[in-house]
This record gives C-alpha cells, sequence and structure tokens, in this order.
C-alpha cells in the first residue's frame, strides 16, 4: 500500500505558541489530503480538506484562522495550529488517495498536548 | 441523523465467538464502502473494502445492502488480536472528495 509519514508524532508545547504537524504522501502524489481530529475514545472528525495549489475547505465549527493548512507540493500538507490551548490537545491525523483512488492511507498521527 | 451510524459497542465476546457489526448509511448514492481498523492510539488501518456482491478474507466477510443502505462485517473465530475499534467508511463519490467515517464500533475479545 502506499505511504503516508506524519510528522512529529507527538509534541507537548506551551500554551499561545504554534505548533506545525507535517504529512507527506512518500510514494505518490496526493492532490488532496485530509485531515482529522480525535479526541479520547471518539471517532475521528474530518476539520478541513486540504487541496494542492487552493485554499483547504474547512467543515463546519473548524476555524480556520486557528487551524491553518497549507498544501504547497503533491506530497506536502500541513497543519499549523496556532495559539494552541489546551483544549486543542487531541490526535491530529492526516490522510491522502492516490489520483482517482478511493482508499484513504493515513499518516502515523500526531499526539498534541498543550500545556 | 448521521451520514454514517455505527453501533459503538463495546462488544466483548470470548475468543472464539462469531460477532458482526452493522453499519448505515444515509447517502443512497454512495459508491465505495470500507471497514478500517483502529488499535488505541494508532492511525486506522484499511480491513476491507466492501464490494456489492460481498466478499471474505479470512475470517472476515463483508456485505453491502444498497436497498436498506448497511453495510456488515462478520468475523469468525474471534482472535485475542482482533481487540480493536472497527470504524465504518464510506465514500459518497467516486473519487475520495470527502470521506466519511462511522463513530466506530469497539471489540473486545476476552481469553
Amino acid at each position: 500500500g502506499a505511504v503516508v509519514s506524519q510528522h512529529p508524532s507527538w509534541v507537548i508545547c506551551k500554551s499561545g505558541t504554534s505548533v506545525k504537524i507535517e504529512c507527506r504522501s512518500l510514494d505518490f502524489q496526493a492532490t488532496t489530503m485530509f485531515w482529522y481530529r480525535q479526541f479520547p475514545k471518539q471517532s475521528l472528525m474530518l476539520m478541513a480538506t486540504s487541496n494542492e495549489g487552493s485554499k483547504a475547505t474547512y467543515e463546519q465549527g473548524v476555524e480556520k484562522d486557528k487551524f491553518l493548512i497549507n498544501h504547497a507540493s503533491l506530497t506536502l500538507s500541513t497543519l499549523t495550529v496556532t495559539s494552541a490551548h489546551p483544549e486543542d490537545s487531541s490526535f491530529y491525523i492526516c490522510s491522502a488517495t492516490r489520483q482517482g483512488g478511493t482508499e484513504a492511507f493515513f499518516g502515523q498521527g500526531t499526539r498534541l498536548t498543550v500545556v | 441523523r448521521k451520514e454514517v451510524e455505527q453501533d459503538p459497542g463495546p462488544f466483548n465476546v470470548p475468543e472464539g465467538a462469531t460477532v458482526a457489526f452493522n453499519c448505515t448509511y444515509s447517502n443512497s448514492a454512495s459508491q465505495s464502502f470500507f471497514w478500517y481498523r483502529q488499535d488505541c492510539r494508532k492511525e486506522p488501518k484499511l480491513l476491507m473494502s466492501v464490494y456489492s456482491s460481498g466478499n471474505e478474507d479470512g475470517r472476515f466477510t463483508a456485505q453491502l445492502n444498497r436497498a436498506s443502505q448497511y453495510i456488515s462485517l462478520l468475523i469468525r473465530d474471534s482472535k485475542l488480536s482482533d481487540s480493536a475499534t472497527y470504524l465504518c467508511v464510506v465514500n459518497p463519490g467516486s473519487s475520495a472528495s470527502k470521506i466519511i467515517f462511522g463513530s466506530g464500533t469497539r471489540l473486545s475479545i476476552r481469553p
């Protein structure tokens, strides 16, 4: 299967700082990547759809100014959590699909803890 | 009504038992269906795709019922290693424009 690499796998940051999470498709080009957030014992919640070369599409209730998404190339999308607060502590996961494909390949996830 | 609904469980069954999960979806035009497995604190991983004719992979059988808009997953001869959360995934379009996840069904296999 295709490989999607997400970095970092975990991060602890102080409240008020910003954190950048990278999602890379290693062996295929991903025109679309997805960013999810998962709280403990809950399912994945789609935050936004990241489109290469254009603005991301955010789900209802997700603040685009707080969760900045950049998809500058066909193999890299980044999610920046700006001015992080403890309530932003969560498991963030990205996924990508091959062009024309339907199967989603997931990154390993990033566990963010804001203290 | 949620776009994809699953029984959250937990299902707690003895090793060797057969267990089945159902998942319903609201968009009748949905094209692709999958079951993913997620272990605690890990990313989801594809377990199997679900085809219209039904498909089997070892101890796992997936079925699709378009008329009733549900998919199912059957696990036979369950193993301790089957303990995980099983996510029903629906792709409404022909490409992965917006994959929709169910809330997941937690399965725990006891010795």
